[in-house]
């Protein structure tokens, strides 16, 4: 049984399109985060929800909008992708925000062509 | 702000010993160290709360200097399985903060 699943785990799509990547964690935490991992394998955080509230945004760009319907969930939709975007990203969760251990999901490869 | 790591990368042949360095501009609460094999997710490996503290996870271990806002990773008597990129995080307001990582390649 998988701790913290995302689906998909490849997307391949053009520039200007919206996609969106989802996250479920069966541990029972209360808070669930994003990184972006580039390709030079800088892990970087970008967003962090704690029991379905936004704690941490870190300077992403708008068309990034992550979204927590309950606390065990944390999707991400991105709009208007742009090359840039392309990278590894990482749903990771945490018994409590920024402490202890995370646990991290397997990774969504995106492709912006 | 992230984490400074040394060395970016090192080689060794299995049997060997490295140590990888972390150190940060900002008061370190806790230092995190996680290992990432390529093409997996990142896996966590200790973290250390208290200057002072040293653990030790297989024959991998760590210590933390709080006053001098360092950590050090040390891989002893390596084996081809500890192979990856290690990164430590640093804990501040809510948020774990990665370094740019040290990439470990043991050769046989």
């Amino acid at each position: 049984d998988t701790a913290v699943s995302q689906t998909p785990k490849y997307l391949v799509t053009q520039m200007g399109n919206d996609k969106s990547i989802k996250c479920e964690q069966n541990l029972g935490h209360d808070t669930m985060y994003w990184y972006k991992q580039d390709s030079k394998k800088f892990l970087k955080i970008m967003f962090s929800y704690n029991n379905k509230e936004l704690i941490i945004n870190e300077t992403v760009p708008n068309r990034f909008s992550p979204k927590s319907p309950d606390k065990a969930h944390l999707n991400l939709h991105i709009n208007s992708l742009e090359l840039g975007d392309s990278a590894v990203y990482f749903c990771a969760s945490s018994q409590v925000a920024g402490t202890g251990e995370l646990f991290f999901g397997e990774g969504s490869r995106l492709t912006v062509l | 702000q992230q984490p400074v790591q040394s060395p970016q990368a090192v080689i060794l042949r299995e049997g060997e010993d490295a140590v990888i360095n972390c150190s940060s501009s900002k008061a370190l609460y806790s230092v995190h160290w996680y290992r990432q094999k390529h093409g997996e997710a990142p896996v966590f490996l200790m973290i250390l709360l208290k200057g002072g503290e040293q653990k030790g996870h297989d024959k991998i271990s760590a210590s933390f200097n709080e006053k001098k806002q360092q950590s050090s990773l040390y891989l002893t008597a390596s084996q081809l399985s500890y192979s990856g990129t290690y990164f430590c995080g640093s804990s501040n307001d809510y948020k774990l903060s990665f370094g740019a990582g040290t990439t470990v390649t043991v050769r046989a």
